[in-house]
């Protein structure tokens, strides 16, 4: 157990609808990062949060938000959903010092699919 | 920004052999390169990781190599057990804004024959 939970663990949706995924990450670690994971482009990183700031973006949509609230515990919005936004979309913690690499520590991740 | 090369795809050995998994990168910058073992229903998770200051790095039945010049660097699985079987993904990641971010591989499906 990594002790990052995420919930749901799965959802299914019709396009055009929004959804919202939830991540809480290990105690102590103040950065959270949230990844997608598709058949065809493997982990791709979307954003990192450090502390509620958002620290570092990937390729995340226009059409996709994040934030990390006061608790630490991260939320990712997607909304006007496409068939091709159907993944898996993981969520991950660090302590993410600045300037020193660290581990990554991933939750089982959201199973999306969109109809 | 970087780009890691991942190969095999798949992998099929028996139990007892040896799994060698390989791994480029792109960018000179990248200095942290972590392995994720990722089994199925779960998220990946870490199994060793190594430094550009290091060439080698141990633990128990695995082993990585980092050739730097070349931008290239393998996990080595000896004693393979049926458990043994998953996805690995390698990664690299260098600092940008004070933040390291992994770029992983496609990952290699590991399958381990009884």
């Amino acid at each position: 157990d990594s002790g990052v939970t995420q919930t749901p663990k799965h959802l299914i949706t019709a396009t055009g609808q929004r959804v919202t995924l939830r991540c809480s990450p290990r105690s102590g670690d103040l950065s959270v990062y949230w990844y997608q994971q598709s058949l065809d482009q493997g982990l791709q990183f979307l954003i990192q949060y450090y502390n509620g700031e958002e620290r570092a973006k990937g390729n995340i949509l226009e059409r996709f938000s994040a934030q990390q609230f006061p608790d630490l515990h991260s939320e990712l919005n997607l909304s006007s959903l496409e068939l091709g936004d159907s993944a898996l979309y993981f969520c991950a913690s660090s302590v993410a010092a600045k300037g020193q690499p660290s581990t990554l520590h991933f939750g089982n991740g959201t199973r999306l699919t969109v109809t | 920004g970087e780009n890691v090369e991942q190969h095999p795809s798949t992998l099929s050995v028996q139990e007892g052999d040896s799994a060698v998994i390989k791994c480029t990168y792109s960018d000179s910058a990248s200095n942290y390169f972590p392995w994720y073992k990722q089994e199925l229903g779960k998220g990946p998770q870490i199994i060793i990781d190594i430094r550009s200051n290091v060439g080698e790095k141990k633990d128990q039945r695995i082993a990585v190599t980092l050739n730097k010049t070349a931008k290239h660097f393998s996990l080595h699985i000896t004693e393979t057990q049926p458990e043994d079987s998953a996805v690995y993904f390698c990664a690299a990641s260098a600092t940008s804004g004070g933040s390291y971010i992994p770029t992983f591989g496609r990952g290699t499906s590991l399958i381990v024959h009884p």
